[in-house]
C-alpha cells in the first residue's frame, strides 16, 4: 500500500492545456517534494514545500501543500510537450531520514 | 545539490551472474540511497548506505542479494548477485546533501535487463 496516492495515474493532454496531479494522504509530513523522471533519466527535483498551506510557483507550474501537510498538488498552466515526463510526489518526516514516494503520474502533452 | 553519475548506464546480463554498479557523487555526502524502478513505475528503496556503517536493508532486500559498499563520502557500488530475469530493472543511486532533511537528489541510473 503507498503512503501517498497520486492521481491521476496518467494524463494525455494537448499542448496550451492546464493539468493538475494530486497526492494525497492520511498522514502528516514535515516536506514534500516533487520530481520530475523523462524516459532514460533520473528523478529531477522541481520543488520542496514544507509549510502547510504554502504556495509556489516556478514559471508555468504551482505547487501547494495542504493546511494539514497531508496532500499537495501541481497545476502546469499552458502545457508544453517538454513538461511531459513522470512526476512523482515524495513525503519526508522529520523523524525518518527515508522519503515515501507516490506512485506516479504519467503526463505526456501532445503537440 | 548535487551532480551524481553512474556506471553502467545500462547492460544485458545472463542469469546467475553478478553485476556491480557504481555511483559517484560530485561532493561528500553522508547519506546515500539506492532504489530500484520499473520503467514508468515508482520508486522501491532497496537500502541505505552510510559512510562507515552497514547498509540498512528494506523489507524484502537482502545483503546477500543486493551487497553494498560505501568506501568513501563520495562513492558507493551496489551489486546484483546471481540475477535472474525478476532483476531486470532500473537502479538508481541518490544522495541527500542536507543530513536528512528530505530533498534527494538522483543519479541517471542503470537500466539492467537479465535474459
Amino acid at each position: 500500500t503507498q503512503l501517498l496516492e497520486q492521481s491521476p495515474q496518467f494524463l494525455s493532454i494537448q499542448e496550451g492545456e492546464n493539468l493538475t496531479v494530486y497526492c494525497n494522504s492520511s498522514s502528516v509530513f514535515s516536506s514534500l517534494q516533487w520530481y520530475r523522471q523523462e524516459p532514460g533519466e533520473g528523478p529531477v527535483l522541481l520543488v520542496t514545500v514544507v509549510t502547510g498551506g504554502e504556495v509556489k510557483k516556478l514559471k508555468r507550474l504551482t505547487f501547494q501543500f495542504g493546511d494539514a501537510r497531508k496532500d499537495s498538488s501541481l497545476h502546469i498552466t499552458a502545457a508544453q510537450p517538454g513538461d511531459t515526463g513522470l512526476y512523482l510526489c515524495a513525503g519526508g518526516r522529520s523523524n525518518d531520514y527515508k522519503l515515501s514516494f507516490g506512485a506516479g503520474t504519467t503526463v505526456t502533452v501532445r503537440a | 545539490s548535487a551532480v551524481i553519475s553512474q556506471k553502467p548506464s545500462r547492460d544485458i546480463c545472463q542469469r546467475g551472474t553478478s553485476l556491480t554498479i557504481q555511483c559517484q557523487v560530485d561532493s561528500q555526502v553522508t547519506m546515500m540511497f539506492w532504489y530500484r524502478q520499473q520503467p514508468g513505475q515508482s520508486l522501491t528503496l532497496i537500502a541505505t548506505a552510510n559512510q562507515g556503517s552497514e547498509a540498512t536493508y528494506e523489507s524484502g532486500f537482502v545483503i546477500d542479494k543486493f551487497p553494498i559498499s560505501r568506501p568513501n563520502l563520495t562513492f558507493s557500488t551496489l551489486t546484483v548477485s546471481n540475477m535472474s530475469p525478476e532483476d531486470s530493472s532500473i537502479y538508481l543511486c541518490s544522495v541527500d546533501t542536507a543530513g536528512g532533511a528530505g530533498e534527494q537528489y538522483f543519479g541517471p541510473g542503470t537500466r539492467l535487463t537479465v535474459t
